[in-house]
C-alpha cells in the first residue's frame, strides 16, 4: 500500500522569508508525487507533479519540490512567501500503471505573517 | 478546456432526506473520484469510478453511494441525511487512475 505523511499541520512563515512544506512517502514501487494547493471554498489545485522524470520539479506560483529516493521525500519549497500563498497544501501519491487509488495526505495549512 | 464542474455548489437539506450530487468531468477523462471534506476529519476518499466501474472505495456507510455514465459523468447520492454529513463535497476527474486529478469546486451540503 502507498501512503504520505505531512509533517505540521500548521506551518507559519513571515512574508519573505522561504516555505518549506515537508512530505514523505511509502510505495513499494517507484511513485507518481504531487502537490496540490486549496483555497478557502475552492477544490484542490495541482501544483506540480512527479513522474519519474527530472528529479526536480517546478511548478506553479513559483514552487518546487525534489524528490529524493534516499530520503522517501518530496518537499515542497518557495524562495519568498506572499501573503496569496496563505492556503492548504496537500500531498499526495499514486503507483503508476496501476488501479490502487491516489493517496492523500492530511494536509498543512500555512500562514503568512505580514 | 471546461474544468470539472459540479452542481449545485451549495444545498441545504434536512435529517433524514435524501440528496443526489452532480459531476461533470473534463472532457476525455475517463476517471471519477468523490470526496468528503470536513474541519474535523479533512479529506477522505469516498469511491472512484474509471469507465463505468467502481474501482476503489473508501470507509464509509452504505448510505453513501455513486455512479458513473457512459459519458463518464457521475453522481453521489446519499441517503437519510445525518447530521455528520454536512460537509465539502469534492469531485476530481483524471485521465487514468494514476494520473494528476483536476478537482471541481465542490458541493457544500448542510444538513440542518
Amino acid at each position: 500500500a502507498q501512503s504520505v505523511t505531512q509533517l505540521g499541520s500548521h506551518v507559519s512563515v513571515s512574508e519573505g522569508a522561504l516555505v518549506l512544506l515537508r512530505c514523505n512517502y511509502s510505495s513499494s514501487v517507484p511513485p507518481y508525487l504531487f502537490w496540490y494547493v486549496q483555497y478557502p471554498n475552492q477544490g484542490l489545485q495541482l501544483l506540480l507533479k512527479y513522474t519519474s522524470a527530472a528529479t526536480l520539479v517546478k511548478g506553479i506560483n513559483g514552487f518546487e519540490a525534489e524528490f529524493k529516493k534516499s530520503e522517501t521525500s518530496f518537499h515542497l519549497t518557495k524562495p519568498s512567501a506572499h501573503m496569496s500563498d496563505a492556503a492548504e497544501y496537500f500531498c499526495a501519491v499514486s503507483r503508476p500503471g496501476g488501479y490502487q487509488k491516489v493517496t492523500f495526505g492530511t494536509g498543512t495549512k500555512l500562514q503568512v505573517i505580514p | 478546456k471546461a474544468g470539472v464542474t459540479q452542481t449545485p455548489r451549495y444545498l441545504i437539506k434536512t435529517r433524514g432526506q435524501q440528496v443526489t450530487l452532480s459531476c461533470s468531468p473534463i472532457s476525455g477523462h475517463r476517471s471519477v473520484s468523490w470526496y468528503q471534506q470536513t474541519p474535523g476529519q479533512g479529506l477522505q476518499f469516498l469511491f472512484e469510478y474509471f469507465s463505468e466501474t467502481q474501482r476503489n472505495k473508501g470507509n464509509f456507510p452504505g448510505r453513501f453511494s455513486g455512479r458513473q455514465f457512459s459519458n463518464s459523468r457521475s453522481e453521489m447520492n446519499v441517503s437519510t441525511l445525518e447530521l455528520g454529513d454536512s460537509a465539502l463535497y469534492l469531485c476530481a476527474s483524471s485521465l487514468s487512475l494514476d494520473q494528476p486529478q483536476h478537482f471541481g469546486d465542490g458541493t457544500r451540503l448542510s444538513i440542518l
